[in-house]
């Protein structure tokens, strides 16, 4: 999982409930992010961490919160879950200082369901 | 906001024969990388494409990016069944806005 640990792995939610995803990179790298997957859909972009206290929004911010406490863990929050939000979650982190200048190392992701 | 858009969604092919799957922006990129996805399993980095026109094989797979950075294309010779996939593209714009954006993938499926 090069370094990048998700969990969990499942979760079963009700619509409603609250639920934070937890991400942990085992390197000091300053960038870390987000992403949903869902079918045809490809992935798309929650919310990105350049450094240890930043966060920004991506492509579909709406419905999440994140926190960057530390530089190796990043959570992704849900406060109040939709079916809209089903889908497998993936975290991600960069390899360099800045942004964009290098690969993305993903972990195995956590796959969610909204009833 | 920027756009990575990939063609084709899905493509079947004999085993031998050779794929193509081509990425445009919306917006010019400072850099493209490609991934690869199996089935059940995680994106996994494949190479980073950077200057304007660069070309860079990897054994069987051709990458290219265009003159003008906005397009990007890989390409498999003689696919074997160890292809099977999704592989995406994602890139960030010149203007630096520090988001990597995906394109939606391209699904290749191997006939033996």
């Amino acid at each position: 999982n090069a370094g990048v640990t998700q969990t969990p792995k499942f979760q079963v939610l009700k619509t409603g409930q609250s639920m934070t995803l937890q991400c942990a990179q085992d390197m000091n790298h300053n960038s870390m992010y987000w992403y949903r997957q869902d079918p045809g859909m490809g992935l798309r972009l929650i919310y990105y961490s350049a450094s240890e206290g930043t966060t920004d929004k991506g492509e579909v911010p709406n419905g999440y919160n994140v926190s960057r406490l530390n530089k190796r863990e990043f959570s992704l929050r849900l406060e109040s879950a939709a079916p809209s939000q089903t889908s497998v979650y993936f975290c991600a982190r960069g390899t360099s200082g800045s942004l964009n200048t290098g690969e993305l190392f993903f972990g195995e992701g956590s796959r969610l369901t909204v009833l | 906001g920027q756009q990575v858009m990939q063609i084709p969604q899905y493509q079947h092919v004999q085993e031998g024969e050779d794929f193509t799957t081509y990425c445009n922006s919306s917006t010019t990129l400072s850099n493209i990388q490609w991934y690869k996805q199996r089935p059940g399993g995680h994106p996994v980095f494949l190479i980073q494409l950077v200057k304007s026109g660069e070309v860079k094989k990897q054994k069987r797979l051709t990458f290219q990016f265009g003159e003008a950075k906005k397009n990007s294309s890989l390409h498999i010779t003689a696919t074997q069944t160890t292809d099977v996939g999704t592989y995406f593209c994602a890139g960030h714009n010149v203007n630096r806005d520090d988001k990597i954006i995906f394109g939606k993938g391209t699904r290749l499926h191997i006939l033996p």
